[in-house]
């Protein structure tokens, strides 16, 4: 099974700055099989991004995703108090359709 | 409006059974792949298994084939999952997920509900 390692496990970063995560596959899930989501305490996970840039419905244009190899990157360009959560990256090239370990996104 | 409502948890002892439930309703319940994710408690996502529209696929991933069955009544817009000989480990919350695109293979989930929790414990 394909393996995705994220990073890092949590960032500390204050409202208005940009962060960036990464996830990182152990083999090819091309360029275009990888998703992100956002968790919340007590609530289900949302799908941000599909297609590894492509934005879900209604998701702000502050969230962007990109590729380069088997390297992911989900940037939050100016963080608002309501993006402090954990991200996902999830693999679907191939089944099992695995996910990364998480990265906690906090307030500093 | 999307809604997917999970149903079915509880406590069951190691070796039993509990068989779950997602009531789906807002879209084409029969146009649809359908999957179950679930998350043991403070941990990460797990894909557990997923069926095509008319049931005749089902895949499900190693640690609970042979254990766990997915179907679905698209009459009653329902998904489920009958998990037997259940283990410690499958303690988590189970989520019912809409998976993209419709024609599968590659699933990415774009509705979730909001869980039911598995506990196994004697």
């Amino acid at each position: 099974e394909i393996v995705l390692t994220q990073s890092p496990g949590t960032l500390s970063l204050s409202p208005g700055e940009r962060a960036t995560l990464s996830c990182r596959a152990s083999q090819s899930v091309g360029s275009s099989y990888l998703g992100w989501y956002q968790q919340k305490p007590g609530q289900a996970p949302r799908l941000l991004i599909y297609g590894a840039s492509s934005r879900a419905t209604g998701i702000p244009d502050r969230f962007s995703g990109s590729a380069s190899g088997t390297g992911f990157t989900l940037a939050i360009s100016r963080l608002e108090p309501e993006d402090f959560a954990v991200y996902y990256c999830q693999q679907y090239v191939t089944s099992p359709f695995t996910f990364g370990q998480g990265t906690k996104l906090e307030i500093k | 409006e999307v809604q997917l409502v999970e149903s079915g948890g509880g406590l069951v002892q190691p070796g039993g059974s509990l068989r779950l439930s997602c009531a789906a309703s807002g879209f084409t319940f029969s146009s649809y792949w359908m999957s179950w994710v679930r998350q043991a408690p403070g941990k990460g996502l797990e894909w557990v298994a997923n069926i095509k529209q008319d049931g005749s696929e089902k895949y499900y991933v190693d640690s609970v084939k042979g254990r766990f069955t997915i179907s679905r009544d698209n009459a009653k817009n329902s998904l489920y999952l009958q998990m037997n000989s259940l283990r410690a480990e499958d303690t988590a919350v189970y989520y019912c997920a809409r998976d993209l695109p419709p024609y599968g293979g590659n699933s990415y989930f774009d509705y979730w509900g909001q869980g039911t929790l598995v506990t196994v414990s004697s």
